[in-house]
């Protein structure tokens, strides 16, 4: 148990559609991050919030939008599926204690675009 | 040039042997290094994590960062085959143009098989 959950598990969508996944982190962890892995390819970051703005973001179009919540759940929205989307979704939730930083993956998304 | 590089895989090892896995970044301005492992199928489990230059020991495993030559590796002594996987290397960096936004650069990953 990571202390970080995202849902679904899995997911099939067709291509143009739209998608929502979820995360929910522990309390105290108010930075989380969005990275999208491709088959055989480390993590990508795809962006950043803090206390529910969006303060940094990687090299992924305007399509990918996130919110995150002030009990400490977040989305990552993926618009207009193409069928390169499809990837492992990982949530990342970040602390810092003691000026060391930590991160904590949950188990992941596992997206299907057809 | 990638930012971050490992190695090229797959490793195999025998069971028994160190597992040696090197990793080496471009941003010179980087202040974290860390070590996850993969299994297939599975999200990156953190093993590691390194911050000064030097080595640092937990248990079978040893991180060892060099800032100057911008290089940090992963040996694994005494493998077993319940560490065959896939080992990325991260580094995290803080991003002046975006706040206090501290993302992760990962490598592709090493593959490593340890064989009984």
């Amino acid at each position: 148990e990571t202390g970080v959950t995202q849902s679904p598990t899995h997911l099939i969508k067709t291509r143009g559609q739209q998608v929502t996944l979820r995360c929910s982190s522990q309390s105290g962890h108010n930075t989380v991050s969005w990275y999208q892995q491709a088959l055989g390819q480390g993590p990508q970051f795809i962006f950043q919030y803090y206390r529910e703005e969006e303060n940094g973001r990687g090299n992924f179009p305007p399509r990918f939008s996130g919110l995150q919540f002030p009990n400490y759940s977040s989305e990552l929205n993926v618009n207009a599926l193409e069928l390169d989307d499809s990837a492992l979704y990982l949530c990342a939730s970040t602390h810092s204690i003691g000026g060391i930083e930590g991160y904590t993956f949950g188990s992941g998304t596992r997206l299907t675009v057809v | 040039q990638k930012e971050v590089e490992q190695n090229s895989g797959p490793l195999s090892v025998p069971e028994g042997a160190i597992a040696s896995l090197n990793c080496t970044y471009s941003d010179r301005v980087s202040q974290s290094f860390f070590w996850y492992r993969q299994y297939s199928g599975k999200s990156p489990e953190l093993i590691m994590s390194i911050y000064s230059n030097g080595d640092k020991e937990d248990g079978r495993f040893t991180a060892q960062l060099n800032k100057a030559s911008q290089y940090v590796s992963l040996l694994i002594r005494d493998s077993q085959p319940s560490d065959s996987a896939t080992y990325l290397c991260a580094v995290s960096r803080r991003e002046i143009s975006s706040g206090s936004a501290r993302q992760l650069t990962f490598g592709s990953g090493t593959q490593l098989t340890v064989l009984p």
